[in-house]
């Protein structure tokens, strides 16, 4: 599986664009990437998933270059409630076990001030 | 429904109880997991039922137990634990392999062994 790097907090300000990078070196051919948001005390939540190029939702832009080393979580606007950590996985989006096998690095502590 | 449930949400358990954690999915997923995650860290994988077979068993020691009845339903049964494994147990389940590594979690259950 590949390892991933994120930065461990980031500060931003409300109205703002966060942009959260991460590094997936030795990501394989049929990896995708995932993005997923945790508050305090709750599970983790879905925000975006790809494979290349540029992938867009209501919530957020995932941005992955050519060569899909590494990809960029981009939250347009930011308000208090996106304080969170945003956790970056990398792992197969198709597995003939029945399974994805959901392994978490360190994630991102973003921080939203007024 | 898009909802992981999981009960009860907060367990106080002594090192000599036994103890089971309920997790219940009906998105008709096949594959469900089982997480720990102490404070400000990620979620650690632990188990990974497919089909309702345990396919990964991430080296847990066996005072955890998890247990897969149906499609729906995933247990984990606790017995003799320890201080140390205090945290919030999480559930996931996501569909069989085939579309993506998009996994719904449940809220999790705050266990606090005494």
């Amino acid at each position: 599986l590949a390892k991933t790097t994120q930065p461990i907090s980031m500060d931003s300000y409300e109205g703002q664009e966060v942009n959260i990078t991460c590094s997936h070196n030795n990501i394989a051919t049929n990896d995708y990437i995932t993005w997923y948001q945790q508050f305090p005390s709750q599970g983790p939540r879905f925000i975006i998933q790809g494979y290349k190029t540029k992938v867009t939702n209501e919530v957020a832009s995932l941005f992955i270059p050519a060569d899909r080393k590494s990809s960029t979580l981009s939250l347009p606007r930011v308000s208090l409630s996106d304080t969170a950590v945003y956790y970056c996985l990398v792992g197969e989006g198709t597995f003939s076990g029945g399974y994805n096998k959901l392994i978490f690095g360190a994630g991102t502590r973003l921080a939203v001030h007024p | 429904d898009t909802e992981v449930t999981q009960t009860p949400k907060h367990l106080v358990m002594g090192m000599t109880n036994k103890k089971s954690l309920k997790c219940e999915q009906h998105m008709g997923h096949r594959a469900m997991y089982w997480y720990k995650q102490k404070a400000k860290k990620p979620p650690e994988l632990m188990f990974v039922y497919s089909y309702e077979k345990l396919s990964i068993n991430e080296s847990v020691p066996s005072r955890f137990s998890p247990e897969c009845p149906n499609s729906s339903l995933l247990n984990l049964h606790l017995h003799a634990l320890q201080p140390e494994d205090s945290a919030l147990y999480l559930c996931a389940s996501s569909r069989d392999g085939t579309g993506g590594t998009e996994a719904f979690f449940g809220q999790g259950t705050r266990l606090t062994v005494v």
